[in-house]
């Protein structure tokens, strides 16, 4: 069974821009989640989706936004770039709702550089 | 508020010392908790659930609700538990919360 893949791995883009990123889930993962790693804060939340809706959502600003698809695929994307956003964005996939069971398989991430 | 703290960013122990990474929670309720592992140039991944009751690696971890803690400890540490150790909770809001995580190093 393929595991989580995201895409792109690792992109660079600048103050303004914006950005979207891909997520595809283990075959039969209905729910997808997202969050943001840094050093110095660890793994935040930024949401979930469940069959397509938007389940949970963490405390980011408006620019960062996501989706699902009926194939379960989601992309988050992030308008208006900030220096701060720069990070690696984790895509994690469970068959129920995380909170059945706890087990997320992650993907390996897409790390984001803003300049 | 719901929060879940990993006092430790490092920890470095010794080659067959014991190992106890710590972490805390804050929570009125009975969260499910969890502690996910990544290990140098892999992904993250469930080590154990407490709900299991499980020793997975030589690893446990104990839910202590009195004092809210939900410590992953090794009574002999090992070169490969080297890793980034994070402890995540349920708090009933189908979401996991994970805390900023422990880098443990093992030392030869």
């Amino acid at each position: 069974k393929a595991g989580v893949t995201q895409t792109p791995r690792y992109l660079i883009k600048t103050r303004g821009q914006q950005v979207t990123l891909s997520c595809s889930p283990i075959s039969g993962h209905r729910s997808v989640s997202w969050y943001q790693q840094t050093p110095g804060q660890g793994l935040q939340f930024l949401f979930e989706y469940f069959s397509e809706t938007q389940r949970n959502k963490g405390n980011f600003p408006g620019r960062f936004s996501g989706r699902q698809f009926s194939n379960s695929r989601s992309e988050m994307n992030v308008s208006t770039l900030e220096l701060g956003d720069s990070a690696l964005y984790l895509c994690a996939s469970s068959f129920n709702l995380p909170g059945n069971t706890g087990e997320l398989f992650f993907g390996e991430g897409s790390r984001l550089t803003v300049l | 508020a719901q929060r879940v703290t990993q006092p430790e960013k490092l920890l470095s122990v010794f080659k067959g010392a014991p190992v106890e990474l710590k972490c805390n929670y804050s929570y009125s309720g009975s969260p499910e908790l969890f502690w996910y592992v990544q290990y140098s140039r892999q992904r993250l991944q469930l080590l154990l659930r407490h709900i299991s009751r499980e020793s997975i690696k030589g690893f446990t971890a104990d839910l202590n609700k009195g004092e809210t803690s939900f410590h992953l400890k090794k009574p002999f540490a090992q070169e490969e538990d080297s890793a980034m150790y994070y402890c995540a909770l349920n708090f009933g809001n189908e979401k996991l919360t994970f805390g900023t995580g422990t880098r443990l190093t093992i030392i030869p």
